[in-house]
């Protein structure tokens, strides 16, 4: 069974500086998804960032870059100039891709809670 | 173009009783899943819809079922509600149901069993 590993349940960063928040998983799986949701306290989760496992081409959007790192199955996330607005829960998922269908699910990190301080 | 829509977003349940929560996918969206969420266990896949199939189904007990609308519509039924099903529910859909696509959630509905 696939896994992923969150190890810093809370992280704390001045506004406008950078931040990494880390990521593991664990899966025999070749072609996969990851991804980076962000939970506000209003508890909706929004897509922040996706990783084809196929692409070596790290994905950014705008100041949220990812760091793929296949053979180490390591995925962090890498949040330039920090705004008040980014503080929430982040969390790392996986998604295998297979053929025909059968999608298994997002398998969820526990989550990290970030904070940014004025 | 409308969100995800999930109701109810509250509700207070006895234990021993049944409930059944709904959710409206994107338009457009073929593809429905279905995750709980508590402060114990995290984010758990609970199930996927997929053209009123379901295609896959997480580490839930029967209580828990689900089913898909031809419009595509899904609810969830949880039955003789225990204290621990007190959660987070929240429904997810995506395009035609490919693995990668982007996935979209709902506000989700909060479940307290008393």
């Amino acid at each position: 069974a696939q896994t992923v590993t969150q190890s810093q349940p809370e992280m704390s960063v001045q506004e406008a500086e950078t931040v990494t928040l880390s990521c593991t998983y664990d899966t025999s799986e070749s072609d996969y998804y990851l991804f980076w949701y962000k939970q506000p306290p209003s508890r909706q989760m929004i897509l922040v960032i996706r990783q084809e496992a196929y692409k070596q081409q790290n994905a950014t959007e705008n100041r949220f870059s990812v760091n793929f790192q296949k053979a180490a199955k390591s995925f962090s996330l890498k949040i330039s100039d920090s705004q008040l607005g980014d503080a929430a829960m982040y969390f790392c998922a996986y998604r295998t891709r297979g053929s025909g269908g059968g999608a298994d699910g997002l398998t969820f990190g526990k989550g990290t809670h970030l904070i940014i301080q004025p | 173009k409308a969100g995800v829509t999930q109701t109810p977003r509250y509700l207070i349940k006895t234990r021993g009783q049944q409930v059944t929560l709904s959710c409206s996918p994107i338009s457009g969206h073929r593809s429905v899943s279905w995750y709980q969420q508590t402060p114990g266990q995290g984010l758990q896949f609970l199930f996927e819809y997929f053209s009123e199939t379901q295609r896959n189904k997480g580490n839930f007990p029967g209580r828990f079922s689900g089913r898909q609308f031809s419009n595509s519509r899904s609810e969830m039924n949880v039955s003789t509600l225990e204290l621990g099903d007190s959660a987070l529910y929240l429904c997810a859909s995506s395009f035609e149901g490919a693995r990668g696509n982007t996935i979209y959630f709902g506000e989700g509905s909060w479940l307290t069993v008393v």
